[in-house]
């Protein structure tokens, strides 16, 4: 679905570094979420925004930013990363409901 | 907030034969229920929905049932084929961000 895009792929950096994730959607969609996804933990949710003036915490925040820079596009940082922070990372968009996924980001800390 | 148990979390079966997923809910105002597919090295994708005025829906093989009064729902895949073999993931909501599931992953042996 190349409605959906994430930059880069693929990541791979140091403790203590600061990473930003980006996304971008051209579906037109308000709603974008990021996402982390460990082996046998699923999909979990760090942040979300329904429109650009709009961001909210998800379940697994901490250590984690985002900025929504305009309908289309939605970052995330990684402040400070850490080792456990290593993850898959995807951005999605939704209208009310149905969710369309990016392709993921694969993170590695070391 | 709500909670999302799926069940089981590794599922093998014979092609052709059918294949069964359930999860569990805790939210009461949930009112929508997609199912999606990731392949391996793939993001997810969605493969059918329900929502809470509705008791079942198919789309070919694959099947959503749902069970309001005892929160739960099902995925019931037919005539398994080797390409259903995936991580299927469930998910809740209330009509803002979804609430996943810890996935399921399915083999279907040739």
């Amino acid at each position: 679905d190349a409605d959906v895009t994430q930059t880069p792929r693929n990541r791979i950096t140091k403790t203590g570094k600061r990473i930003m994730l980006e996304c971008s959607q051209t579906k037109g969609h308000d709603r974008m979420y990021w996402y982390r996804q460990d082996p046998g933990l699923g999909l979990r949710l760090i942040y979300y925004s329904f429109d650009v003036k709009d961001i909210n915490k998800g379940e697994i925040s901490d250590g984690y930013s985002v900025s929504r820079q305009a309908q289309a596009k939605f970052s995330l940082s990684l402040e400070s990363a850490i080792p456990n922070q290593t993850a898959l990372y995807f951005c999605a968009t939704s209208d009310l409901s149905t969710q369309y996924f990016g392709p993921g980001t694969r993170l590695t800390v070391l | 907030g709500e909670n999302v148990e799926q069940h089981p979390s590794t599922l093998s079966v014979q092609e052709g034969d059918s294949a069964v997923i359930k999860c569990t809910y805790s939210d009461s105002a949930s009112n929508y229920f997609p199912w999606y597919k990731q392949e391996l090295g793939k993001r997810p994708q969605l493969i059918i929905d329900i929502r809470s005025n509705v008791g079942e829906k198919k789309d070919q093989r694959i099947a959503v049932t749902l069970n309001k009064t005892a929160k739960h729902f099902s995925l019931h895949i037919t005539e398994t084929q080797p390409e259903d073999s995936a991580v299927y993931f469930c998910a809740a909501s209330m009509g803002g961000e979804l609430v996943f599931g810890k996935g399921t992953k399915l083999t279907v042996n040739p």
